[in-house]
This record gives structure tokens, C-alpha cells and sequence, in this order.
């Protein structure tokens, strides 16, 4: 169990710059979710995926954002035309699809910096 | 729908000293209650659940949580605090059934005094 793995840690970028980044989740696991967290804020629901099919998205997730998962295994979430208020801790999780008893691992983030 | 809250954003404590870090919710259905972690820079990571059966759930690093159905509260409990318990700690819900839509609250930051 190597956990989950996000690259970049941080990025800086430019508003209106787009940017991509990448989510390797626990080889075996069947779900991958990713997460917004702002400033003194808790973590907030994106969207998910069960191997390649993405099931759902949250009203957050507006136009400029997409997230993809091609071969059930790795995930890539850009945002296009970014805009400062998408400045936040981007996080990913995983787990086994047995539901309530395959609790969610998180990896440990990509701080997105919008100037 | 459901949401959580979690009363005190900062809570500080001595060694040794009790820790109590309170979370309500609100939801529809009987709720899936969690606690996680977090450390400075890094993910979340899950101290203890609430699914069904006993109400009081122990986890990680000494700490346990109980259900309150009557109180609507899942509050977080270590009875003897340690320095590298100082961390942000997340109260999550989620509908029964499955774990995949969490609902945090926003959180509690645990200092310990010097």
C-alpha cells in the first residue's frame, strides 16, 4: 500500500492560465474522489469515479472544470481559465468499492495558488 | 441533505488533559458519522466511524467517539492528551449506504499549551 499520490504539491499560476494535476490512487481501490478545501474550511464533495465512469459532480464543479479518469486507474482534474477564487487545496481519496466498510485515503493534496 | 458542526474552531489543551471536540449533524436518514485528521500539509486521514451497532467507537491514537442519537452528536474524545495529538480534526456525515459523498464540518484546530 503505497497510499495515494498527487503531483503537483503546489502550484502557482496566473489567472486565466489553465492548469492540470494528477491523482494516482491505491492500485487496487475502485473509487477515486477528489475534493476542494479552501482556508478554515472543511473538504467539499467534487466529483467521483468508479473505475473509468465518472457518477457524479457537484454544483461546485462549474464549466472550467473537468476531471477525467481514462483507464480506471490514474486521475487528472484541469481547470481552465483559472480565476483566484480557485485558489485552494485540491485533494484526492480512494477506496474499495465494499462501500461502508472501505473507508476513504486521501493523498496529501495539490495547493493551487491563483495570482 | 445533511451538514455538520463543529462548535470551536480552536481548542487548546495541556499534556495529559482531556481532550473533547464537539460535532453535531443534521440528516434525513440514519447518518454515517466519521472523524478524520489533519496534519500541517498533508491529506486526511480517518480516526474512527460510526455505522451501525454500538454507539461507542473506538479508533486510532486513543481516541473514541459516541453516538447520540437524542443529541444528534458523534463528539471526539481522548482522555489523556499527547503533544503530537496537535493537528486539525474534521467531524464528516455521510448518507447511509455508502461513504462516498462526505459532508465535513470545518473544523476544530487542537493546539496543546507549552
Amino acid at each position: 500500500d503505497t497510499g495515494v499520490s498527487q503531483d503537483p504539491r503546489h502550484k502557482i499560476t496566473k489567472r486565466g492560465q489553465n492548469v492540470t494535476f494528477r491523482c494516482d490512487p491505491i492500485s487496487e481501490h475502485n473509487r477515486l474522489y477528489w475534493y476542494r478545501q479552501t482556508l478554515g474550511q472543511g473538504p467539499e464533495f467534487l466529483t467521483y469515479f468508479q473505475n473509468e465512469a465518472q457518477l457524479e459532480k457537484s454544483r461546485l464543479l462549474s464549466d472550467r472544470f473537468s476531471a477525467e479518469r481514462p483507464k480506471g486507474s490514474f486521475s487528472t482534474l484541469e481547470i481552465q481559465r483559472t480565476e483566484q477564487g480557485d485558489s485552494a487545496m485540491y485533494l484526492c481519496a480512494s477506496s474499495l468499492l465494499q462501500g461502508l466498510n472501505s473507508p476513504l485515503h486521501f493523498g496529501n493534496g495539490t495547493r493551487l495558488t491563483v495570482t | 441533505a445533511q451538514s455538520v458542526t463543529q462548535l470551536g474552531s480552536h481548542v487548546s489543551v495541556s499534556e495529559g488533559a482531556l481532550v473533547l471536540l464537539r460535532c453535531n449533524y443534521s440528516s434525513s436518514v440514519p447518518p454515517y458519522l466519521f472523524w478524520y485528521v489533519q496534519y500541517p500539509n498533508q491529506g486526511l486521514q480517518l480516526l474512527l466511524k460510526y455505522t451501525t451497532g454500538a454507539t461507542l467507537v473506538k479508533g486510532i491514537n486513543g481516541f473514541e467517539a459516541e453516538f447520540k442519537k437524542s443529541e444528534t452528536s458523534f463528539h471526539l474524545t481522548k482522555p489523556s492528551a499527547h503533544m503530537s495529538d496537535a493537528a486539525e480534526y474534521f467531524c464528516a456525515v455521510s448518507l447511509g449506504g455508502s461513504n462516498y459523498k462526505l459532508t465535513f464540518g470545518k473544523g476544530t484546530l487542537l493546539t496543546m499549551n507549552p
